[in-house]
């Protein structure tokens, strides 16, 4: 049981360039969600996905772009990286509705330079 | 502004005593509590959870008490042990299509 594997998991990149950090789930859950953690912030939001080609802004969107052509995927996008973005990044997944457990993939880590 | 807050970032304990880990909201639309484990390295793992029609949840060492009026949830561990060494998050939600992390208390449990 594969469940959510994030790529890549290690990344250093410069500002201004483009990086995209992919996520796949085997789940088939109908929703994703893109989270990055900051010492002193927790786990923030920023973009959740309800099911393919529907998406929406958490907490802290800006800088960030997501698609989800497919149930499985939902890659993120960072257009012009800057170093404030240097962070962890968390994709997961829950089944709909409320009362449903949200689950993790392994982090990706992104350093911008 | 921070929906969900734990204010102790740190929390050290003896082995075999209770480690008692507290969290606030201010939501009162929260209607589903979850607590996660996070070692370095590695995503956050689901511990346990509770839903706002009850007070309390068990499994095994872990119990979730929830306070609905405080706006107050705790997470007990008994008895602890050095594996439960860890940062703990808890998390709330409204609808089920947004969670709220907070902060998070790591917890240090000593042989």
């Amino acid at each position: 049981d594969a469940g959510i594997t994030q790529s890549p998991r290690y990344k250093i990149t410069e500002t201004g360039r483009q990086v995209t950090l992919m996520c796949h789930q085997t789940w088939s859950h109908s929703y994703m969600f893109w989270y990055r953690q900051d010492l002193g912030h927790g786990l923030r939001l920023i973009y959740y996905s309800a099911a393919a080609d529907i998406t929406d802004k958490g907490e802290v969107p800006d800088g960030y772009v997501v698609s989800r052509s497919k149930t499985e995927n939902f890659p993120l996008t960072l257009e012009s990286a800057t170093r404030s973005q240097t962070s962890v990044y968390f994709c997961a997944s829950s089944l709909q509705g409320t009362g449903n457990t949200i689950y993790f993939g392994e982090g990706s880590w992104l350093t911008v330079v | 502004d921070q929906q969900v807050k734990q204010n102790s970032p740190s929390l050290s304990v003896q082995e075999g005593r209770i480690s008692i880990l507290n969290c606030d909201y201010t939501n009162s639309m929260f209607d589903y509590f979850l607590w996660y484990k996070k070692y370095p390295a590695e995503g956050p793992t689901f511990l346990i959870s509770i839903s706002s029609i009850k007070d309390k949840n068990e499994d095994g060492r872990f119990t979730v008490f929830l306070n609905k009026s405080a706006k107050h949830l705790s997470l007990h561990i008994v008895p602890s042990q050095p594996g439960d060494s860890a940062v703990y998050f808890c998390a709330a939600s409204a609808t089920g299509n947004q969670f709220y992390f907070g902060t998070g208390t790591s917890l240090t449990v000593i042989p």
